[in-house]
């Protein structure tokens, strides 16, 4: 069975930052790119960004939202996904999830940027 | 960016009968090397994740019941629940992922029992 667990949510101020983990199993994540996608509350979905496999160089894109905020990373040998996250600003508030590229989702990890 | 836009934005249907919902992207989703169209349904009910339904826009997702299919090739999709049950009730979601530098999702229809 496929899981997907994010962490690392929280209250950050504006201009801080934060570093969102997902932990897989029950899929080969290697071979999976992963996905992270945000949802504001009561808002639709957002896609912020991708990483690619090693055979693809983990190759990385993001929403021109987060461009040159949000850096995407991950580490094959824990099957863990990151999302760091830098400048935030009070439209960054919202659920985030990672996905594998078979779109299975995780629970989600809530991340509020408030003074 | 390719611009998904579902219609309704929200659907009342009575138990047992048909609902549909449709999406439109701005930008064709068919990769004519292989023939697939890149689109995708999402079901997610209150307080939940979303959960894949159908991807390829027609191959049901492993467990998701028969009811559920997809249709529609190039920009036009059809999403349609045969006879609605009442755990259908949920915000439905299209997304495309061809552009896989620059995924986008429709804004959602909300399906209600009428």
């Amino acid at each position: 069975e496929v899981q997907l667990v994010e962490s690392g949510g929280g209250l950050v101020q504006p201009g801080g930052s934060l570093k969102l983990s997902c932990a897989a199993s029950g899929f080969t994540f290697s071979g999976s790119a992963m996905h992270w996608v945000r949802q504001a509350s009561g808002k639709g979905l957002e896609w912020v960004g991708r990483i690619r496999t090693k055979v693809n160089k983990y190759a990385t894109g993001y929403a021109a939202s987060v461009n040159g905020r949000f850096t995407i990373s991950r580490d094959d040998s824990k099957n863990t996904v990151f999302l760091e996250m830098n400048s935030l600003k009070s439209e960054d508030t919202a659920v985030y999830y990672c996905t594998n590229s078979n779109w299975h989702w995780g629970q989600g990890t809530l991340v509020t940027v408030s003074s | 960016d390719i611009v998904m836009t579902q219609s309704p934005d929200s659907l009342a249907v009575s138990l047992g009968e048909r609902a549909t919902i449709n999406c439109k992207s701005s930008q064709s989703v068919l990769d004519s090397s292989n023939n697939k169209n890149y689109l995708a349904w999402y079901q997610q009910k209150a307080g939940q994740p979303p959960k894949l339904l159908i991807y390829w826009a027609s191959t049901r997702e492993s467990g998701v019941p028969d009811r559920f299919s997809g249709s529609g090739s190039g920009t036009d999709f059809t999403l349609t629940i045969s006879s609605l049950q009442a755990e259908d009730v949920a915000v439905y979601y299209c997304q495309q992922y061809y552009s896989s530098l620059s995924i986008t999702f429709g804004q959602g229809t909300r399906l209600q029992i009428k």
